[in-house]
Formats: structure tokens, sequence, C-alpha cells
């Protein structure tokens, strides 16, 4: 069966920085992308980027760039997720997705979703 | 940059009504691109419809969807209890969101 499992709830102070990990299992994961989207409380889903796990290629939202990186670990076929500078309004549900994209030229469709990984941030 | 509009932003319905709920790019965008989710609280999103009108592996034949120009519709046909849930157009983005609740 095919899993994403993500890293536990996070309480981070605003300016501190958070990694979201995200493990994969059950496919090949360098055949795939991995998209990170976010919903903060009461609002839609929010795409903040892309990784290719095939050669690690990123295309971030315009909203995060400077403030998000993301990586991935093909030896334990792990995704990870940064966000630094963290101000109140990222409090939100971060999840990841597998992406069909494995290049920047194939459609971003997710198919399988991790749990998601609730961030708070608060003074 | 892309951005999804998404009419209807909520709608009532009864359980077998059928339910078009559309979707509009601000530029051209290629069908191949635009997908729907279904998302319910508490729970991961799930994937409906990819590119446009492929029906996802495992989900319902009631679900569709069309393209025509810069317009896509999603459409529900017999709604059924378990369908109330939020509909999110997405190419990268995400449109806001159509959430569908019982009448």
């Amino acid at each position: 069966q095919v899993h994403l499992v993500q890293s536990g709830a996070e309480v981070k102070k605003p300016g501190a920085s958070v990694k979201v990990s995200c493990k994969a299992s059950g496919y090949t994961f360098t055949a795939y992308g991995i998209s990170w989207v976010r919903q903060a409380p009461g609002q839609g889903l929010e795409w903040m980027g892309w990784i290719s796990a095939y050669n690690g290629y990123t295309n971030y939202e315009q909203k995060f760039q400077g403030r998000v990186t993301m990586t991935t670990d093909t030896s334990t076929s792990t995704a990870y997720m940064e966000l630094r500078s963290l101000r109140s309004d990222d409090t939100a549900v971060y999840s990841c997705a597998r992406d069909l994209a494995r290049t920047p030229l194939e459609s971003n469709a997710f198919d399988i979703w991790g749990q998601g990984t609730m961030v708070t941030v608060s003074s | 940059d892309i951005q999804m509009t998404q009419s209807p932003s909520s709608l009532s319905a009864s359980v077998g009504d059928r339910v078009t709920i559309s979707c509009r790019a601000n530029q051209s965008i290629s069908a191949y691109h635009l997908h729907w989710y279904q998302h319910k609280p508490g729970k991961a999103p799930k994937l409906l419809i990819y590119a446009a009108s492929s029906l996802q592996s495992g989900v319902p034949s009631r679900f569709s969807g069309s393209a025509s120009g810069t317009d896509f519709t999603l459409t529900i046909n017999s709604l059924q209890p378990e369908d109330f849930a939020t509909y999110y157009c997405q190419q990268k983005t995400f449109g806001p969101g159509t959430k569908v609740d019982i009448k």
C-alpha cells in the first residue's frame, strides 16, 4: 500500500523555523514528485510548492519564495519542507502529497496525501 | 500568476440531485493541468478528476468533469450522502472551494 507519513505537530514562536518530514512507502519514490499544501483554520487549500524526487528540481509558489525550502532524501524516501520566519498566519495544517509531476512539464495532480501536520505559531 | 475562481462558493442540495460546480482560470490553461478534489473536514483531500475529465481510479462514475476553453465543470449526478464536502479545482494553485451541504 502506498503511504505518506508525516512528522508530528509543532508549536513555534514567531520568527522561528519549522521542518516537516514526509516519509513515503509502497512506491518508487523517485518516480514522482512531492507537493506541499497547507490549510489555515477556516481557509481553503493553499499550494506551497513542488519538488521532483527524481532530480530535486523545485518550483515554489511565489508567495513562499525565499522563506521555504523543500528537499528530499532518496535513501530514506523522505521529503522535507522547511518554512522560516514564521508568523501567526502560518498557523495551519501542512500536508505533503504525491505529485504525478516528476518534471516541470508534467501536470501537478496529487493522488496520495499524508495525514497532515499541525503547525501552530504563537508567542 | 494563474488565478482560479469557482462558483458557487456554496450550495445546498438534496440526495439524488445533480450538482454542477464551475471553475475558471484568469488565463488560458491546458485541460491537462486542471484537476478536481473532494475534501471533508479532518480528512485528506481526495483526487476525483484529473486532466479535466479523467476519472481517478476508484472514484464513482457519478462524478464527471468537462472543459470548454478556460471554463471547467465538475458534475455530480445523483448526489449521495457521502458527497457532502468541499470541492476544489486545482492547477498547481487551488480555487477557493465550493461547499456542498445538505438542503
